[in-house]
């Protein structure tokens, strides 16, 4: 069985350009979430998603960031514009349900940084 | 907003000791896990603990949930340079949606 796959691993930007990093859950599992980690710091959570639907954002920063989890294809994080701020370590999880104690399964992450 | 607060933050102890790693908030968990992270990886689950005074134990590691879901605690047994790495500790909330929220983790370094 696949774990969750995130793409690229590694993504460096100029200010001012887009990043996209894109998210495929496990098999069978349509809830998403993305989290933002710092160096040296713990996880802070973004954005919850199902197929179609955005769920809770109140982790997302309203301007630049935005989020998607289409029908078919992957979950893809968009950030416009980065800034040197931007640079983190973005992970993706998912599960097979709506999260209520189970289990959220992480990606290897996207290392980005912004010069 | 949750806050969880862990400690120490960094830990460097030498091969065979024993070592502790405390998860503590001032609000109530509907369940707790422990995760570890390798550098350049996503955290990998260690445990999920849901029930007030929970213990589970994996091989040298034991967690412990506190009576009031408030708290929690790693132990590790012997530890061994293979255990180096990041430990994170994770809560979820009923009401809080679907987030999960991290403390700022566990740096740990087992010398051989």
């Amino acid at each position: 069985n696949a774990g969750v796959m995130q793409n690229p691993r590694h993504l460096v930007r100029r200010r001012g350009q887009e990043a996209r990093l894109r998210c495929s859950p496990m098999k069978g599992h349509s809830h998403v979430y993305w989290y933002r980690q710092l160096p040296e710091e713990g996880l802070k959570f973004m954005v919850y998603l199902q197929k179609e639907n955005i769920i809770d954002e109140s982790g997302m920063p309203k301007e630049r960031f935005s989020a998607e989890f289409p029908k078919e294809g992957p979950s893809i994080l968009r950030i416009q514009q980065v800034v040197r701020g931007d640079s983190a370590a973005y992970f993706c999880a998912s599960s097979p349900l709506r999260f209520s104690g189970e289990t959220q399964y992480f990606g290897p992450g996207t290392r980005l940084l912004v010069l | 907003t949750q806050l969880l607060e862990q400690s120490p933050q960094f830990l460097s102890i030498q091969e065979g000791e024993n070592l502790t790693v405390y998860c503590n908030s001032s609000s109530v968990f509907s369940s707790l896990q422990w995760y570890r992270q390798e550098p350049g990886e996503g955290p990998v689950l260690l445990v999920t603990v849901v029930t007030g005074g929970e213990v589970k134990k994996l091989k040298r590691l034991t967690f412990q949930f506190g009576d009031a879901r408030k708290d929690s605690s790693l132990h590790i047994t012997a530890a061994q340079p293979g255990d180096t790495g990041l430990y994170l500790c994770a809560g979820a909330e009923n009401n809080a949606g679907n987030m999960l929220t991290f403390g700022g983790g566990t740096r740990l370094m087992v010398k051989p």
